[in-house]
Order: C-alpha cells, then structure tokens, then sequence
C-alpha cells in the first residue's frame, strides 16, 4: 500500500511566522502534489512538482513555495503565515495518469 | 479545458435508501474517472476509478458508478446507505492524454445518512 504522510495533523501558528509543511511518500512515484482545501471551495492546487527539484505553480501559488530536493519529500513552506492561509492543507501522490494517493492532512490555523 | 460538476453540495438519505451522488465532467478525449471519499479530519481515499476498461466499475465499500460517454457523467450509487457512509465525496477526472495530466476535481457533496 501507497503510504503518505505529512509531518503534523494540526498546527497552529502565528501571522508572520515561516511554516513549514512536509509530506513523505514511501511508493517512488514521480509526482507529488499540494492542495488545500476549504469549505465550499473544494480541493484548490497550490504547487506540483513531477520530479526532483522540479516544481509548477498550480491555481493558488500566491503566498507559499515549495521545495523537493529528494524523491520521497515534498516541502510546502508558508513564508509569513497571514490569517488567510487558515485551511486544511493535503499533501498527495501520483505515478502516471492514474489515481493520486493522499495523506491524511494538516488542519493549519494562522492567529 | 477540462470540469468537474457535482450536482448537490448536501445529499441527504435515511439508512437503507439508495445512495445517488451525481458528476459530470467535459472533457474532449475520454478521461480517467475517479470518485474519493473524505471522513472528518481525514485525507481523501480512494473509492473507484474508470480507465477506460468496463463501464461499470465497482469500488470499496459497496460503491459502484457507471461512464457514460453519451451523457458524460460518472454518477455514485449504493443500494442501501449505511450510518458508515456519512462523508464527502469528491468526484475527479483526468485527461490520459494531457501534457501532465492533473487530476481535476469536484467542490464535493457532503452525505448525511439518517436513522
């Protein structure tokens, strides 16, 4: 089984802080992926990256990088946390085409 | 470019009725199909996917959903809803052939079962 998991389920931080979210997988796959999801907003992509220190912006990439300096992390980083980036954040992989595997989120307030 | 459309944020049935969570897609090739589902504080897990093999696909938990191309839709279904089965689904497409092919996904529809 595809294993992911992301380094805090919860995380409560202050405006200004740096954060940082990290996601291991453990199946080799080549692309990795960072969402955050809000209610009635469903799953908005921030980052991608579909190999070793390679990454793509998704639909929000405003106000995070990312970093992927191994296969197996993925690194999102909240360079000065604001009140806005309140939100559950997932972390998910991909081989190929196929279904893309999540891990179990981190549920991130920014006071 | 490719959507997602799931009808209904909030579906709600009694224990026991059928379960019927819609989607719909557009998409100019034919996609990979995908239906997750969420329980509280959770990730998502996969249910089901369609790549292009039979067009009744069975999943976990008692979950099938049915292509079809005609009416481009991918609709969930299960017979008798179970306490259990209360979550989000969210359904999700693909375009095999795209340049990354980035799963796109549905804002989700919250099911409630009742007693």
């Amino acid at each position: 089984d595809v294993k992911v998991t992301q380094s805090s389920r919860y995380l409560v931080k202050r405006t200004g802080e740096k954060v940082f979210l990290e996601c291991v997988q453990d199946m080799d796959h080549e692309n990795m992926f960072w969402y955050r999801q809000d209610p009635g907003l469903g799953l908005r992509l921030i980052y991608f990256s579909y190999d070793v220190k390679m990454k793509e912006k998704g639909d929000i990439p405003e106000g995070y990088s990312v970093s992927r300096e191994k296969k197996e992390r993925f690194s999102l980083i909240l360079e000065s946390a604001s009140t806005n980036q309140t939100s559950m954040y997932l972390c998910a992989t991909r081989q190929g085409y196929y279904e893309q595997y999540f891990g179990p989120g981190t549920r991130l307030t920014v006071t | 470019a490719q959507s997602v459309t799931q009808l209904g944020s909030h579906v709600s049935v009694s224990e026991g009725a059928l379960v019927l969570l819609r989607c719909n897609y557009s998409s100019s090739v034919p996609p990979y199909l995908f239906w997750y589902v969420q329980y509280p504080n959770q990730g998502l897990q996969l249910l089901l996917k369609y790549t292009s093999a039979a067009t009744l696909v069975k999943g976990i938990n008692g979950f099938e959903a049915e292509f079809k191309k005609s009416e481009t839709s991918f609709h969930l279904t299960k017979p008798s809803a179970h306490m259990r089965d209360a979550a989000e689904y969210f359904c999700a497409v693909s375009d095999p052939e795209g340049s990354q092919g980035n799963l796109i996904f549905g804002k989700g529809t919250k099911l409630s079962v009742k007693p």
